[in-house]
């Protein structure tokens, strides 16, 4: 069965701390890999990664893919209160359907 | 404009009843789906339709029924309410070919069963 797994599964640090968040997979037919962020309300995209050893950057945040050993990292670095959220990894495998397979999340909280 | 959304934002209803719940996308996407957030944050897919079609049905009990009346709406209706239905139901939509690029969720419909 296709699985998706994410830790740590919580983590709180200080603001201006680096984290490494991690994502396992183990998938048929492995197609992309996503991360994303969620507050309140709807998860949000942050990066989709399909090549392994490309890093892709956005500001702060940084993301990794290693498809030999299947994982990925997501890295945060210098981090701030609007950080704190749940962080979604999701693979998408097996046929052109669009299904995306989550891991459990991992919530961080940036304390002040 | 709001591109994928979804109506109510809240439900609070009693078991053994049955409810719906509404989703519209304005981004032109041809794939349409549903997933399920459980109180562990653990987001599952249930449904996705391309084009009207059903394509993905996963194990879920058939009291809950998808209907797509066009490629822009996608109707999640539930028979006889459970309490373990209680949850956030998250509609989102994609353009299958492209990869999943795009993929834009709904803000959530958090549906509650007392």
């Amino acid at each position: 069965e296709d699985k998706v797994v994410q830790s740590p599964l919580s983590l709180v640090v200080h603001e201006g701390d680096t984290v490494t968040l991690n994502c396992s997979y183990e998938v048929t037919n492995f197609r992309s890999l996503l991360w994303y962020k969620q507050e309140k309300k709807a998860p949000t995209f942050l990066f989709m990664l399909t090549s392994s050893g490309i890093e892709k950057k956005s500001g702060r945040l940084s993301s990794i893919l290693d498809k030999k050993e299947l994982f990925s990292i997501l890295n945060i670095t210098a981090t701030q209160t609007g950080d704190s959220a749940v962080y979604l990894c999701a693979v998408e495998a097996t046929g052109n359907t669009g299904k995306l397979i989550f891991g459990q999340g991992t919530t961080l909280q940036v304390k002040p | 404009d709001t591109a994928v959304s979804q109506t109510p934002k809240y439900l609070v209803t009693q078991m053994g009843n049955d409810k719906s719940i509404k989703c519209e996308q304005n981004l032109g996407h041809d794939t349409m789906y549903w997933y399920k957030q459980d109180s562990k944050k653990f987001l599952k897919i249930m449904f996705s339709y391309n084009n009207k079609e059903l394509i993905i049905n996963e194990t879920v009990p058939n009291r809950f029924s998808p209907k797509s009346p066009d490629k822009a709406h996608l109707n999640l209706h539930i028979n006889s309410l459970e309490l373990g239905d209680s949850a956030v139901y998250f509609c989102a939509s994609s353009q299958v070919g492209t990869g999943v690029y795009g993929y834009t969720f709904g803000s959530g419909t958090r549906l509650t069963v007392v």
